[in-house]
């Protein structure tokens, strides 16, 4: 089946202005993770799911990030009142039971 | 806290060079350690993996070795071409911990 979208590939967004990204799992997986990764660094754990229960958000950087999950398949992680210091990379993984985390293309964030 | 620490880049190879990829972590307990590689214009992808000590991860040429005696798990493939440009990850799964530590990343760039 189809692999991990995220969507919008892209996003350009002002200073001050709140975005949402989305994440499509692979169909049946039951975690959900979220990374940040900056440039030239690797991926850093903000967030993830188990079903639509969020287990773990001791990565999410302030309280301006929230992530959500409501049918246990999409999440969206919003970035309200968006900062310079937000552009990065924000990459989605999913597993089914087990270890072995898949990877979406990632939404590349600059917020001007 | 758990990290890893990755052999700094970028490496330039020629084709059918040997290629050693260094990786060391801390971390407590017993992880899962893995290689994510990361192609141009793609996202992460799944390269190899270990879960225990001693254990061998293998996969498309490339190889790595658990070694808790030295705590590390360093990449190598014996010759490499230049489809294997890509940047490599380093990351570490602490068990119970759901979430992947991640190095900072090792850009190959291999020439013909």
């Amino acid at each position: 089946g189809a692999g991990v979208s995220q969507s919008p590939r892209y996003k350009v967004t002002k200073r001050g202005q709140d975005v949402a990204l989305r994440c499509d799992p692979i169909s049946g997986h039951v975690s959900l993770y979220w990374y940040r990764q900056a440039l030239g660094q690797g991926p850093e754990f903000l967030t993830y799911f188990n079903y639509e229960a969020q287990q773990d958000k001791s990565g999410l950087p302030n309280d301006r990030f929230s992530a959500e999950r409501p049918e246990g398949s999409i999440s969206t992680l919003t970035i309200q009142r968006t900062e310079q210091r937000d552009s990065a990379m924000y990459r989605c993984a999913s597993s089914a039971t087990g270890n072995e985390q898949f990877f979406g293309p990632g939404t590349r964030l600059t917020v001007l | 806290g758990d990290s890893v620490t990755q052999m700094e880049g970028p490496v330039t190879l020629s084709e059918e060079a040997f290629l050693t990829i260094n990786c060391t972590y801390t971390a407590t307990g017993y992880p899962s350690l893995f290689w994510y590689v990361q192609y141009p214009g793609e996202g992460l992808q799944l390269l190899l993996k270990a879960t225990k000590a001693d254990d061998k991860g293998s996969n498309k040429g490339f190889e790595a070795t658990y070694r808790k005696e030295t705590t590390s798990f360093h990449l190598e493939k014996g010759s490499v071409q230049v489809s294997d440009s890509a940047v490599y990850f380093c990351a570490l799964d602490q068990t119970g911990a759901n979430n992947l530590f991640f190095g900072t990343g090792t850009r190959l760039t291999v020439i013909p």
